[in-house]
């Protein structure tokens, strides 16, 4: 089956600096999701991004799904920003695969 | 709009116990599914519906039942809770296929001692 690997597992920044997730999938999708969990634990839906660029304020994505990867871009950081990213693929038209997360730490 | 809503928020049970998790929405989706997410790992789905009346396996779903009898809700029932069952369940629902916006509920905590 697909394989969802991000990195890096976890990041701990400054306030103020940006930051770069990964996304890497094993075989090709028609479909990319970003999702934040916040530090209480609920998901929101951040990107619907099968290809391309879009942005979002501070955040931005951008995958290439021909290399299989997507990157998520996060400018001027805040501490709101905390939490875990994780992107999931589309493996049929009603199953996300999930990749692990990666937990980003914001430091006032 | 109370979006999808899930209860309850914790819950503690003994091993061989039986329980259903209740989830529900009112935005008129098509399209519910059930996760469980266990620590360092992403959210593993246990069961999809696509309508009423519909409901189909995901990559965990041994030890669950469902049920879709209306739009709005979509219980997940624990047949005989084990260990291995503690997590945290988390329910979504999106309009059409799961490729769409996923809204989320705010999760119940399992414990199975």
């Amino acid at each position: 089956g697909i394989q969802v690997e991000q990195s890096p597992p976890d990041l701990i920044l400054q306030e103020g600096a940006n930051s770069t997730l990964r996304c890497n999938f094993s075989d090709s999708v028609n479909n990319l999701q970003w999702f934040h969990q916040n530090p209480w634990g609920q998901l929101i839906n951040l990107f619907y991004i099968p290809s391309g660029t879009k942005q979002n304020g501070r955040l931005s994505a951008t995958t290439v799904a021909t290399e299989r990867y997507s990157l998520l871009y996060i400018s001027s950081s805040q501490t709101t920003d905390s939490g875990v990213y994780f992107c999931a693929v589309l493996r049929s038209n009603y199953q996300l695969i999930w990749g692990a997360g990666t937990k980003l730490i914001i430091k006032p | 709009n109370a979006g999808v809503t899930q209860t309850p928020k914790f819950q503690v049970l003994k091993t061989g116990q039986s329980m259903t998790l209740q989830c529900a929405q009112d935005m008129n989706h098509e399209y519910m599914s059930w996760y469980r997410q266990d620590p360092g790992m992403g959210l593993r789905l246990i069961h999809y519906s696509v309508g009423a009346g519909i409901t189909d396996q995901g990559e965990v779903p041994n030890g669950y039942n469902v049920s879709r009898s209306t739009t709005e809700d979509f219980p997940l029932r624990l047949l005989s809770a084990a260990p291995s069952q503690t997590s945290v369940y988390f329910c979504a629902s999106s309009y059409g296929r799961a490729g769409y916006e996923q809204y989320f509920g705010p999760g119940t905590r399992l414990t199975v001692t």
